[in-house]
């Protein structure tokens, strides 16, 4: 198994909406990321997991929670976003001093 | 921090010639530099990456070309076909976790 998986691949939400997207790898990957890429623009990192602990928060607004239950998984959870939040979620996983592996992305459009 | 500027940012070729896309670093401590295609409604796919004690690295009809002296480095298609069509986007890295991408360059084979 050589990809990360990622669903939903669309959602749709209120602003008052509680949500989660999710991401699954199962090819050992210790490091895992969450990107949010807006249209006709690069990925922009939020988050890296490193062994299962958070190691980066590019200041990212709490209103987006992550949570890496474990190795192979890795969840973020939404609450009371914004429509300007819309944008392609990307997951994507690593192994040491290897390129990343990008999952399809999750369309999340917030009314 | 680490900036990276790609040109051009669009590029139309003729099917079977070849294509050029070009990408500057500032950060001089940067030693990891992969390329990504990203199709429409697609996440972001690593094609070829170069490590900084590399000048040159070839997979079949892509090839990407590091000048540290220069803090350049280049992404070659040989050949080009109509599926090649995509956006490509460099990236410098020090750390493989935090990637800096340029903004990317949309590439157009016509038939």
């Amino acid at each position: 198994d050589t990809e990360v998986t990622q669903t939903p691949k669309h959602l749709v939400m209120g602003m008052t909406n509680k949500k989660s997207l999710k991401c699954e790898q199962h090819m050992g990957h210790r490091a895992m990321y969450w990107y949010k890429q807006k249209a006709k623009k690069p990925p922009e990192l939020m988050f890296v997991y490193s062994y299962e602990k958070l190691s980066i928060n590019e200041s990212v607004p709490s209103r987006f929670s992550p949570e890496c239950p474990n190795s192979s998984l890795l969840n973020l959870h939404l609450h009371a976003l914004q429509p300007e939040d819309s944008a392609l979620y990307l997951c994507a996983s690593s192994q040491d001093r290897t390129g990343k592996i990008f999952g399809p992305g999750t369309r999340l459009t917030v009314l | 921090g680490e900036n990276v500027e790609q040109h051009p940012s669009t590029l139309s070729v003729q099917e079977g010639d070849s294509a050029v896309i070009k990408c500057t670093y500032s950060d001089s401590a940067s030693n990891y530099f992969p390329w990504y295609k990203q199709e429409l409604g697609k996440g972001p796919q690593l094609i070829i990456d170069i490590r900084s004690n590399v000048g040159e690295k070839k997979d079949q009809r892509i090839a990407v070309t590091l000048n540290k002296t220069a803090k350049h480095f280049s992404l070659h298609i040989t050949e080009t076909q109509p599926e090649d069509s995509a956006v490509y986007f460099c990236a410098a890295s020090t750390n493989f976790n935090k990637f800096y991408f340029g903004s990317g360059t949309k590439l157009n084979v016509k038939p």
